[in-house]
């Protein structure tokens, strides 16, 4: 059974960082492409990050470009996103979410953890 | 980028009514869509890929049609444990969201 559980989240002050970490189980971690996924309070869904199976490739949305990093390590089956300049707008559930893609995004979720919150906020 | 638009936002039906959502694409995306169920404090869950394949395990009363740019999701007989928010999303270059289409129980 797929599973990915996210932790890391709490309240952090502007300005400030984070690194959320996704622990993943019941499949081949290294084969596939993993994504971030976020949901403000009452919200819909946001995109936010995607990352290759190897770590080679990653993909940013603008909204985050230039202040969070997505990163893996495959010898502990971990997903990491760093996430620093920290605003109240980033304030959201963020969600790990498996790619059916073996090796590249395809950006098809279809397996997706319970979500950790981030609350940006003084 | 490509936006993507849901009607209706919301929508209230009776147990066993057929309900359908529609969902808009900027651009042409093919077949490059999805749809997800979102239950009230869970994560999301895919129902639908490439437009209008069911994906395993998911009851044979929700399905998908469309291609291009306008794209249809459907439950055929709606059922109370079917009360959530559905979103559909484009994959084609490289990912959006629809806004999403809250459903609840008359």
């Amino acid at each position: 059974e797929v599973q990915l559980v996210e932790s890391g989240g709490g309240l952090v002050q502007p300005g400030g960082s984070l690194r959320l970490s996704c622990s993943a189980s019941g499949f081949t971690f290294s084969s596939y492409a993993m994504h971030w996924v976020r949901q403000a309070p009452g919200k819909g869904l946001e995109y936010v990050s995607a990352i290759s199976s190897n770590g080679g490739s990653t993909y940013y949305a603008d909204s985050v470009k230039g202040r969070f990093t997505i990163s893996r390590d495959n010898s502990k089956n971990t997903l990491y996103l760093q996430m620093s300049s920290l605003r109240a707008e980033d304030t959201a559930v963020y969600y790990c979410v498996k790619d059916r893609g073996v090796g590249s995004p395809e950006y098809y979720f279809d397996y997706w953890g319970q979500g950790t919150l981030v609350t940006v906020s003084s | 980028d490509i936006q993507m638009t849901q009607s209706p936002s919301s929508l209230s039906a009776s147990v066993g009514d057929r309900v359908t959502i529609t969902c808009q694409a900027s651009q042409d995306i093919s077949n490059y869509l999805n749809w997800y169920q979102q239950k009230p404090g869970k994560a999301p869950k895919l129902l639908i890929y490439d437009a209008s394949n069911l994906e395993t395990g998911v009851p044979s009363r929700f399905s998908g049609s469309g291609s291009g740019t306008d794209f249809t999701f459907t439950i055929s007989s709606l059922q109370p444990e079917d009360i959530a928010t559905y979103y559909c999303q484009q994959y084609d270059n490289p990912t959006t969201f629809g806004p999403g289409t809250k459903v609840d129980i008359k």
